[in-house]
């Protein structure tokens, strides 16, 4: 199984501030990379696929990168509906493995 | 655009089989996806359990490969898991989601969840 790695796996930020997470695989996944948000009680949200690409309707203050094996997702100026878990998973193999969460709170 | 649902019982005792059906609309389970069950026990992270496409091909967790069987209905638009010899740690919001076929794209629609309890 291919291990992924987030850190940190909690951060206290304040609205605007530029928050970085990031993930490392424990092997190549190429681009295969994907980046959901989610909030308590909801299903995850899909935000980046393919290591950088946008998914539709995600606010552009999201940006990420990255291949091989880390990975990056940025929030250029936090919002206050921005603070939610943020997985990072891998499908670029099976069992496509996702990292433990990194919670954004509110300082 | 397509929905996912999730159903079925809300307990299962100990030992026994977990039973959950994904129904798709406003789309085709035959489209060129894969469907896929995911969990998360409670306060925990996410799990990815097994995937299948439309003809039948699958694929799962191996640290659950035994005890998963994840089939399509095509004549009812539905996905189905089912997981025998249930233990408290099966606990957990299931969750079903799309995801293309060429697993580039993300799981980029969700059903809602279910949630399953083991408990006697």
């Amino acid at each position: 199984d291919i291990q992924m790695t987030q850190s940190p796996s909690s951060l206290s930020a304040s609205v605007g501030d530029r928050v970085t997470i990031t993930c490392r695989a424990s092997q190549s996944v190429s681009t295969y990379l994907n980046w959901f948000q989610q909030k308590p009680g909801k299903a995850p949200k899909l935000l980046i696929y393919g290591a950088s690409s946008l998914q539709s309707g995600v606010p552009s203050r999201f940006s990420a990168s990255g291949s091989g094996t880390e990975f990056t997702l940025t929030i250029s100026s936090l919002q206050r509906e921005d603070f939610a878990t943020y997985y990072c998973q891998q499908s670029y193999s099976t069992p496509r493995t996702f990292g433990q969460g990194t919670k954004i709170e509110i300082k | 655009q397509v929905q996912l649902q999730e159903s079925g019982p809300g307990l299962v005792r100990p030992s026994g089989t977990l039973s959950l059906t994904c129904a798709v609309s406003g789309g085709s389970i035959s489209s060129d996806n894969w469907w896929t069950w995911v969990r998360q026990p409670p306060g925990k992270g996410l799990e990815w359990i097994a995937e299948i496409y439309h003809s039948g091909s699958t694929n799962s967790n191996p640290s659950l490969r035994s005890r998963v069987n994840i089939s399509v209905d095509k004549s009812k638009n539905q996905v189905s898991l089912k997981l025998t010899s249930v233990t408290a740690a099966d606990t957990a919001v299931y969750f079903c989601a799309r995801d293309s076929s060429a697993h580039y794209y993300g799981l980029d629609v969700w059903g809602q969840g279910t949630t399953v309890t083991v408990s006697s």
